[in-house]
């Protein structure tokens, strides 16, 4: 079974500049999550998407984060104008949710490594 | 604020000798404790979950305990190898509205480094 893949895999850009990842989830999983990895923490919820609709995006900085799903599938985010604290490991993650209660496991992709200059 | 606390915050260990990491939690009503590992430039990979009805869970030479009483959870890795130098990530789930399932908590996890 593939995993969840992302890219790209790292990606260095100035401040004030664009940039945008993508990530395609397991086959099948309907929940996909984006997380933000800083240096040395845990990672923190982004953005949480049931099929094509967003869950949560309470922690997503909407002023300069935007992320879309628009089939259900594949998913982008994107982060425009970027700061120096954007900096940070931007793991995405997909979960089905399993019958009779069992508690659902998210599968992590291998994340996309950002600096900003 | 629901929280979880890992420590130590980094260790090293010698190949083949056994390590215990700690996990506290506040989380409250509980509903599953996970614990992953996330090798350097990898996404964390789920080891074990538990339920509150389970106070241990092993996967190879991975045992979890959990102890709902005093909110606390442990990690034993048994005869350690230099593949297991990661960081191990305590994992606990906020209750969401209405009964439902909240998001993840994630702790800030410990550094664990095996040396030959």
């Amino acid at each position: 079974e593939a995993g969840v893949a992302q890219s790209p895999r790292y990606k260095i850009i100035e401040k004030r500049q664009s940039v945008a990842f993508w990530c395609n989830p397991i086959s099948g999983h309907a929940t996909l999550y984006w997380y933000q990895q800083i240096l040395g923490q845990g990672p923190k919820l982004l953005i949480q998407f049931q099929n094509n609709g967003v869950v949560d995006d309470s922690q997503l900085p909407k002023d300069r984060f935007s992320a879309e799903r628009l089939k259900g599938v594949d998913s982008t985010l994107k982060i425009q104008p970027a700061k120096l604290e954007d900096s940070a490991v931007y793991l995405c993650a997909s979960s089905f949710r399993a019958p009779g209660g069992t508690p659902e496991t998210q599968y992590f992709g291998p994340g996309t490594r950002l600096l900003v200059l | 604020k629901n929280q979880v606390e890992q420590s130590p915050q980094s260790l090293i260990i010698l190949e083949g000798k056994n390590c215990t990491l700690q996990c506290n939690y506040t989380v409250s009503p509980f509903s599953n404790l996970r614990w992953y590992k996330q090798d350097t430039g990898r996404g964390p990979v789920s080891l074990t979950i538990m339920t509150f009805s389970e106070n241990t869970k092993s996967n190879g030479r991975y045992t979890a305990t959990l102890d709902a009483d005093t909110k606390q959870s442990s990690l034993h890795i048994t005869a350690s190898q230099l593949s297991d130098s990661a960081s191990y990530i305590c994992v606990t789930r906020n209750p969401g509205p209405g009964g439902s399932q909240g998001n993840l908590i994630f702790g800030k996890g410990t550094k664990l480094s095996v040396k030959p």
